[in-house]
């Protein structure tokens, strides 16, 4: 079934340690997007990458940072974890051209990490 | 600053219709947009909007107006399986999403 992937689901984690989330597409599509979802908050965005090769900074890029090596992969890496980043994050794909015209993204399944 | 306000809850009866409000400011605007999110579950698109006006998808309706900055999500014949947030998003100029916090539809028997 074509979507999107991410991993690990669910993740505990100890204040200080590196943790990546894995994100895979495989609809081809151009754009992808990294999103922390909290209570009480609207969807606030982390990074972006429009393209393979490029990425972007969103809304609340600070201790994360991302990479895209190529269409389908983008993985989000937090350097060294703080209680604050305790959140359910979800990754995004959008055909960009797709995206102008109607605004449809295809979210993951989402990972939720606690910090400690 | 750019903001998008919708109500955080609301309850309504099977078989009834309702009408989600949202609110909305921004640098620029290049549409409206609604989501669906069951609890514990990723977003997925219902509508978009662009133009003035109501766009009707099935039990779902969609309408914009971008002079007031008004938008709002009707749904008719309500079932149980509509229980879930509504999530309202506008498209600055930019074309990036900005995201209201959800209201969260509770659908009574």
């Amino acid at each position: 079934i074509a979507g999107i992937t991410q991993a690990p689901t669910s993740q505990i984690l100890a204040a200080g340690r590196r943790m990546t989330l894995r994100c895979t597409q495989d609809m081809r599509h151009n754009a992808m997007y990294w999103y922390r979802q909290d209570l009480g908050l609207g969807l606030r965005l982390i990074h972006y990458s429009n393209t393979a090769g490029t990425t972007g900074k969103g809304e609340v890029p600070d201790g994360y940072s991302v990479s895209r090596a190529n269409t389908d992969d983008f993985p989000l890496t937090l350097a060294s974890a703080v209680p604050s980043q305790t959140s359910v994050y979800f990754c995004a794909s959008s055909d960009s051209r797709g995206f102008q015209d109607t605004g449809e993204l295809f979210f993951g399944e989402g990972s939720r990490l606690t910090v400690l | 600053g750019q903001n998008i306000d919708q109500p955080t809850e609301m309850t309504a009866t099977e078989g009834a219709i309702v009408q989600i409000n949202c609110t909305y400011q921004t640098s620029g605007f290049n549409g409206l947009f609604w989501y669906q999110q069951h609890a514990g579950e990723a977003p997925t698109f219902l509508s978009y909007n662009v133009l003035d006006g109501l766009e009707e998808k099935g039990r779902f309706s969609s309408f914009l107006s971008r002079s007031k900055g008004y938008s709002y999500l009707l749904l008719k014949e309500l079932q149980m399986k509509d229980s879930a947030s509504y999530l309202c998003a506008a498209m600055d100029s930019n074309y990036q999403l900005i995201w209201g916090a959800g209201t969260k539809l509770i659908i009574k028997p």
